[in-house]
């Protein structure tokens, strides 16, 4: 596709249910990253993918937070369990690689009730 | 941990004048981003600085990224209502190599008044 693309662009959901959140990036971008934004503070990092790979996943919040990518392309970010703490934006970006701009989706928010 | 920290937090300019938003880290940095976000439209990449002393333009909008590599400007010339929105500047933190973490600042808020 021509940009980054995430879906749902919003989601309501009851607390303690599981989510999950796509993200699809610009075809041929081998890095994808995830952040987290919420209100009154700035976008948190959470994990990157390299290829299908993710090297460093300490900066998702908790172990009901998880990730993959398949295929080198698509990613879903699961969180399990939810709570009304990870009531936020989530935003996904991709680049061609490593340390070049990185083009970010719409994001998804996500409300828990 | 790196920090990046943004001046000013918000900035209400009238139409046609310049401003600065400043954008500092507290150790020497691998590469520098400049976004915008609008509500609604996620965020836009603007630029990317990696070579200390250098300096973009694209339009009205100036980015510089000092010798040191710690702090970036974003100047905005004859500022439009299309300027409006949050600026966020990006890092991607130095330790020897590059993390591949960007991380950003809060963002500064630009409202431009007609």
């Amino acid at each position: 596709g021509a940009g980054v693309s995430q879906s749902p662009s919003n989601k309501v959901t009851e607390k303690g249910k599981d989510v999950e959140l796509r993200c699809d990036p610009i075809s041929g971008h081998t890095a994808l990253y995830w952040y987290r934004q919420s209100l009154g503070q700035g976008l948190e990092f959470l994990i990157y993918f390299q290829g299908n790979s993710a090297p460093d996943k300490s900066g998702l919040p908790s172990d009901r937070f998880s990730a993959e990518r398949t295929g080198g392309s698509v990613s879903t970010l699961t969180i399990q369990r939810t709570q009304q703490e990870d009531s936020a934006v989530y935003l996904c970006a991709s680049s061609f690689r490593l340390n070049t701009e990185a083009f970010f989706g719409q994001g998804t928010r996500l409300t828990v009730v | 941990s790196q920090e990046l920290e943004q001046s000013p937090q918000s900035l209400i300019v009238q139409e046609g004048k310049n401003l600065t938003i400043n954008c500092t880290s507290s150790k020497t940095l691998y590469g520098l981003y400049w976004y915008k976000q609008k509500y609604g439209e996620g965020l836009i990449f603007l630029m990317m600085l990696q070579k200390g002393g250098e300096e973009k333009s694209h339009e009205k909008i100036t980015a510089k990224l000092d010798e040191k590599k710690q702090q970036s400007s974003l100047h905005i010339t004859a500022s439009q209502p299309s300027h409006a929105g949050i600026y966020l500047c990006g890092a991607d933190p130095w330790y020897g190599g590059a993390t591949n973490k960007l991380i950003f600042g809060t963002g500064t808020l630009l409202a431009v008044q007609p």
